[in-house]
C-alpha cells in the first residue's frame, strides 16, 4: 500500500519492557519524524531523521531509541517502558525538514501498565 | 523560547457561519506555516500551507499570514458539522533546524 503506515495500532505493555513501534513509508521521502501527542502538551518531536543512518534528537528524546538503516523504515524503540510514555505516537515523513509540511501515519496508541 | 500559541477552545459556531481560528508564533525567522485538521482518534491531516504575507484561498478555507505581527489565521466559510475537529497550527522553526513546531490546537464544534 502506498503511503505511510504504522504498526501496531494499539499496544499494551508492562513497565520495564522493551517495545518497538514501526513506521514504513513508500514515497522515498528523505525526512522522517516521530512525535508523541498528549493532552495538554500537543505534538512533541521525539526524534527525526534526514536520511538513512542520519538521526537526531527532538524535544523529548529521553527513554527512546531510533534507527534508520533503510530510507523507508524508521522504528522507534522504548528501551524500558515507563507509565509516562503512555501516549499516542505518530510517525511522519516529508520531502524536506519543514518547507512542505509533513504527512502523518495513522498513529499507535501505547499504554504502559 | 519557541512558542506556537492557539486558543484551546472549544470554539462553537452554527452551521453556515464563518469559523475563525488564530495562531501566533514567536520565531521571526519562520518561513513556512501550516494548518492541520485532526478528527478525534485520527492523525493530523494537512489542509493548508502559506508562505507569504496575505491570504491564500482553497475552497471554503482561507489562510491568512501577517509576518510583521507573527500571526496566522484560518477562516472556514459556510462551516459544516463535518468541520468539527481540532485544528493545529504548525510553524517551521529555524531554532530547531527547520523542524515543524505545533500549537496545541483549537477544538472547533459546528452546531447543526
Amino acid at each position: 500500500d502506498a503511503g505511510i503506515t504504522q504498526s501496531p495500532r494499539y499496544k499494551i505493555t508492562e513497565t520495564g519492557r522493551q517495545v518497538t513501534l514501526m513506521c514504513h513509508q513508500t514515497w522515498s521521502h528523505s525526512y522522517m519524524f516521530w512525535y508523541r501527542q498528549d493532552l495538554g502538551h500537543g505534538l512533541r518531536l521525539i526524534y527525526y531523521s534526514a536520511a538513512a543512518d542520519i538521526t537526531d534528537k527532538g524535544e523529548v528524546p529521553d527513554g527512546y531509541v531510533v534507527s534508520r538503516s533503510k530510507t523507508e523504515n524508521f522504528p522507534l524503540t522504548l528501551e524500558s517502558a515507563t507509565r509516562s510514555q503512555t501516549s499516542v505516537y505518530f510517525c511522519a515523513s516529508s520531502e524536506s525538514r519543514g518547507d512542505y509540511g509533513y504527512t502523518f501515519g495513522s498513529g499507535t496508541r501505547l499504554t504502559v501498565v | 523560547q519557541k512558542e506556537v500559541e492557539q486558543n484551546s477552545g472549544p470554539l462553537s459556531v452554527p452551521e453556515g457561519a464563518i469559523a475563525s481560528l488564530n495562531c501566533t508564533y514567536s520565531d521571526r525567522g519562520s518561513q513556512s506555516f501550516f494548518w492541520y485538521r485532526q478528527y478525534s482518534g485520527k492523525s493530523p491531516e494537512l489542509i493548508m500551507s502559506i508562505y507569504s504575507n496575505g491570504d491564500k484561498e482553497d475552497g471554503r478555507f482561507t489562510a491568512q499570514l501577517n509576518k510583521a505581527s507573527q500571526y496566522v489565521s484560518l477562516l472556514i466559510r459556510d462551516s459544516q458539522p463535518s468541520d468539527s475537529a481540532t485544528y493545529l497550527c504548525a510553524v517551521n522553526w529555524r531554532g530547531s533546524q527547520g523542524n515543524l513546531i505545533f500549537g496545541k490546537g483549537t477544538k472547533l464544534s459546528v452546531k447543526p
